[in-house]
């Protein structure tokens, strides 16, 4: 009964290679996120969409391409993977009009390392 | 734009002391404000939130927050501590706007000792 879930959990792989993480929440929530958090937990906003609509788009290299399928999935795909990208990468969920309108929730994470 | 500051990196404390996570904001508009709990190897979750209404918020695990809009803190506070409280804390901020985008703090790495 996971609410936000995101596959794998780890991931290794080497520089140059391309890579996907998998998100999805069966909350019925319209709007998902992906969040990066880098060596110092720092933790900074990469990509919103609400109802597969693209909303927030940070300044991510091109290399990020965020595909959402539906409204229940919002995965994250990585070109040509660079060392920096090495960070765990977090899901969030928000049902943008119900009650929990202004709290997202997150899922448990990936952790990316690039070698 | 909208920034966040936790003043302090970590925190230790001994169990059943008192303890006080610092979060000062900067805003040009309104803001809702929020404290996340994350715990080793795990996603975050939501501790308590600030809307709207009285400044003095009462979220899970025994957390209290207040707003001061004068002073644009969100201080989190608890009066007594457990070895299970032992995480990383971040303060957040979200604008008002449809897409309710997060900017968190850099976290308190808060520690109890037996």
């Amino acid at each position: 009964d996971t609410a936000v879930s995101q596959t794998p959990k780890y991931l290794v792989t080497q520089m140059g290679n391309d890579k996907s993480i998998k998100c999805e929440q069966n909350l019925g929530h319209d709007t998902m996120y992906w969040y990066k958090q880098d060596s110092k937990k720092f933790l900074k906003i990469m990509f919103s969409y609400n109802n597969k609509e693209l909303i927030i788009n940070e300044t991510v290299p091109n290399r990020f391409s965020p595909k959402s399928p539906d409204k229940a999935h919002l995965n994250l795909h990585i070109n040509s993977l660079e060392l920096g990208d090495s960070a765990v990468y977090f899901c969030a969920s928000r049902d943008s009009g119900g009650r929990s309108i202004n709290e997202q929730f997150f899922g448990p994470g990936t952790r990316l390392t690039v070698l | 734009a909208q920034s966040v500051t936790q003043l302090d990196s970590q925190v230790p404390v001994f169990e059943e002391a008192p303890v006080e996570l610092r979060c000062n904001y900067s805003s040009s508009v309104s803001v809702y404000l929020f404290w996340y709990v994350q715990y080793p190897n795990q996603g975050l979750q939501l501790l308590l939130k600030y809307l709207s209404g009285s400044t003095l918020v009462k979220g899970i695990n025994g957390f209290e927050a207040e707003f001061n809009k004068s002073q644009t803190s969100f201080h989190l506070r608890k009066p007594s501590v457990h070895i299970s409280d032992t995480a990383e804390y971040f303060c957040a901020v979200s604008d008002l706007g449809s897409a309710r985008q997060l900017t968190f703090g850099s976290g308190t790495q808060l520690t109890v000792l037996p």
